[in-house]
This record gives structure tokens, C-alpha cells and sequence, in this order.
């Protein structure tokens, strides 16, 4: 199957910092997703991307979808303590296609804001 | 609306006892999907039903098996637990309308295989 790759893996920073993160894939998709994790929660959809060169925001929080369609990036501008969490990139399981909605998951990368 | 919703919570295990993790969504959705999060792995699919009354095997489906009871519920089954199995276990289901394509995640059962 397909495989993401996310980094860093964790980070440390002090409120109010920006943060940069990003998913790499061997494979082309059409599809980029970022989730957030809260602390003892399921992961909720943050942004959603489809197309090459896309670049979306939601708030702080602004993804773009790599020109090459094998990466994709999501920074969070002027961060908080709720920002806490694991951010994980999530992608169609088959390239080129969703087949039954089926994703494929970056491992993760774990947030920690200190106020 | 209660989304997607999953019991248990929390549940400890003996090796070789078994169990089921209950899902259901209530965003008549028709398709679902169970899966597992260790650390440093992300979340693996381990089954999913594309719609009622079908089911098919994700990447990690060895030990497990599941049922679509009906539209709403999606049960994973441990016949015979084993401590690689301890992990966090997520439900989900697919919402696809327009142009937007993705799941929505219940809360997760945290299973402890001692």
C-alpha cells in the first residue's frame, strides 16, 4: 500500500510561535487531508485539498497541496495551548482514486505548545 | 446528532478471552471503517464495509473480524485476544457530498491485552 511520511515527528514550542509541518508520499494522489487529534479523542478533519498548487485555510491554520501531487504542508500561525494534539496527513488508500473512502494515514506529528 | 459513537470506552483484556467493539453513526452513511492506532504508526485500516451487507479486508486484518449488522452499526470482533492487539481502535464512516470526501472518527476504545 501506499505510505506517508510525516515531519517532524513531534515538536516543542512556546505559544504564540508558528508551526510548519509536512507529509510526503512515494506515490501521486488527488487528494490531500489533514486531521487533528485532541488528547483521548478521534481525529477531526481540519482541511481538506484537491487540487495541485491548492492552497486553503481554515482559520490559523493553512495547508497547500504540493505542485508535484507527492507532498503537502500545513502551518498554524500565532499558536495557542488548545492547538495541542497529533496532526496527521491522511490520503486515498489507492492512487488516483478513493475506492470506498479508504485512507491511507501519515504516522503523525505530536504538538506540544508550553504557554 | 450523535455522530459516531463507540463502546466501550476503555476495556482490559485477558490473552485468548474475546470481545466486541460496538460503532454505530447516526449520519446514515454507507460506509465504515475500523481502525488501530499505535504510537508512532498513524491510525491502520483494518476493515471496512463500503455498504450495508459487504465487507472487506483493510491492511491489517489478521485476528480480527467484523460485522455490518444494518446501516447504522459496525461491530469488530476479537475472538481471541492477544497482546499485540492492545491499542487504541478507532470507528469511522465516510461522509461524500459535493466536492468533499472524508470520515468522521468516534471516540476510540483504548483495549489493554494483558
Amino acid at each position: 500500500g501506499q505510505q506517508l511520511n510525516q515531519s517532524p515527528q513531534s515538536m516543542f514550542i512556546q505559544e504564540g510561535e508558528d508551526v510548519s509541518m509536512n507529509c510526503t508520499s512515494s506515490s501521486i494522489f488527488n487528494t490531500w487531508l489533514w486531521y487533528k487529534q485532541d488528547p483521548g479523542e478521534g481525529p477531526v478533519l481540519l482541511i481538506a485539498l484537491y487540487k495541485a498548487g491548492e492552497l486553503t485555510s481554515n482559520g490559523r491554520l493553512t495547508a497547500q497541496f504540493g505542485i508535484t501531487r507527492k507532498d503537502s504542508f500545513l502551518n498554524i500561525s500565532a499558536s495557542i495551548p488548545s492547538d495541542v494534539g497529533i496532526y496527521f496527513c491522511a490520503g486515498p488508500a489507492n492512487a488516483g482514486g478513493t475506492s470506498y473512502g479508504k485512507l491511507t494515514f501519515g504516522q503523525g506529528t505530536i504538538l506540544t505548545v508550553h504557554p | 446528532n450523535a455522530g459516531v459513537t463507540q463502546t466501550p470506552k476503555f476495556q482490559v483484556l485477558k490473552t485468548g478471552q474475546s470481545m466486541t467493539l460496538q460503532c454505530a453513526q447516526d449520519m446514515n452513511h454507507n460506509s465504515m471503517y475500523w481502525y488501530r492506532q499505535d504510537p508512532g504508526m498513524g491510525l491502520r485500516l483494518i476493515y471496512y464495509s463500503a455498504s450495508e451487507g459487504t465487507t472487506d479486508k483493510g491492511e491489517v486484518p489478521n485476528g480480527y473480524n467484523v460485522s455490518r449488522l444494518n446501516k447504522r452499526e459496525f461491530s469488530l470482533r476479537l475472538e481471541s485476544a492477544a497482546p499485540s492487539q492492545t491499542s487504541v481502535y478507532f470507528c469511522a464512516s465516510r461522509y461524500l457530498a459535493d466536492s468533499l470526501d472524508t470520515q468522521y472518527f468516534g471516540p476510540g476504545t483504548r483495549l489493554t491485552v494483558l
